[in-house]
């Protein structure tokens, strides 16, 4: 099955900083969607972007598909922003697959 | 637009005994999906239905796990008998268009203890 290796697996920012979480797949997809899963369990969807970029306010996201990675951006960091990140692809069928997630904690 | 539905939110039974969680997807989406999560991994499909048929159950432990989906809308997904290594989330999520690769959106889970 098509391989969702996502980096770094744990991140620490201070309020106000800047990161990128990179997720990187092994085979061709037909969808990626991130989620931010927040403290709760709750997956809420961040972005579907099998490719090209957008952005929704403090958040963007870009996907190369042709080089099987995309990228999430944070910029100006919360507290609220604490949570795992996920990345989940579909490749074949119509499942996601996900990653292992990126772990963000945001301190004040 | 209400968002995906799940009860209940948490559930702690003792190994052997028998579970159901409840699943309403969104209004009018076709596709509906269980996934489990186990502590600090990502989610992993059990099983897909389409409508009211299912499409994918490859990974449904079908010894111990029976899911339906009745008139093409609720779900439900049972446990009989429950096993410690069942401990998890079990989310449900729901898509819109019947074989696309629409965006998926998940309800807020049932958490799981197995003791």
């Amino acid at each position: 099955g098509i391989q969702v290796e996502q980096s770094p697996p744990d991140l620490i920012l201070q309020e106000g900083a800047n990161s990128t979480l990179r997720c990187n797949f092994s085979d061709s997809v037909n969808n990626l969607q991130w989620f931010h899963q927040n403290p709760w369990g709750q997956l809420i969807n961040l972005f579907y972007i099998p490719s090209g970029t957008k952005q929704n306010g403090r958040l963007s996201a870009t996907t190369v598909a042709t080089e099987r990675y995309s990228l999430l951006y944070i910029s100006s960091s919360q507290t609220t922003d604490s949570g795992v990140y996920f990345c989940a692809v579909i490749h074949s069928g119509y499942a996601l697959n996900f990653g292992k997630g990126t772990s963000l904690l945001v301190t004040p | 637009e209400a968002g995906v539905a799940q009860s209940p939110r948490y559930k702690i039974i003792e190994k052997r005994q028998s579970v159901a969680f409840w699943c309403n997807p969104i209004s009018g989406h076709a596709t509906l999906y269980w996934y489990q999560q186990i502590l600090g991994q990502g989610p992993k499909l059990l099983i897909q239905f389409q409508n009211n048929g299912v499409v994918d159950d490859s990974q449904l432990p079908k010894d111990r796990f029976s899911a339906e989906r009745l008139k093409g809308v609720d779900s439900t997904l049972k446990i009989q008998p429950a096993k410690l290594e069942d401990s998890a989330v079990y989310l449900c999520a729901s898509s819109p268009i019947r074989g696309s690769y629409n965006e998926q959106f998940f309800g807020p889970g049932t958490r799981l203890t197995v003791l």
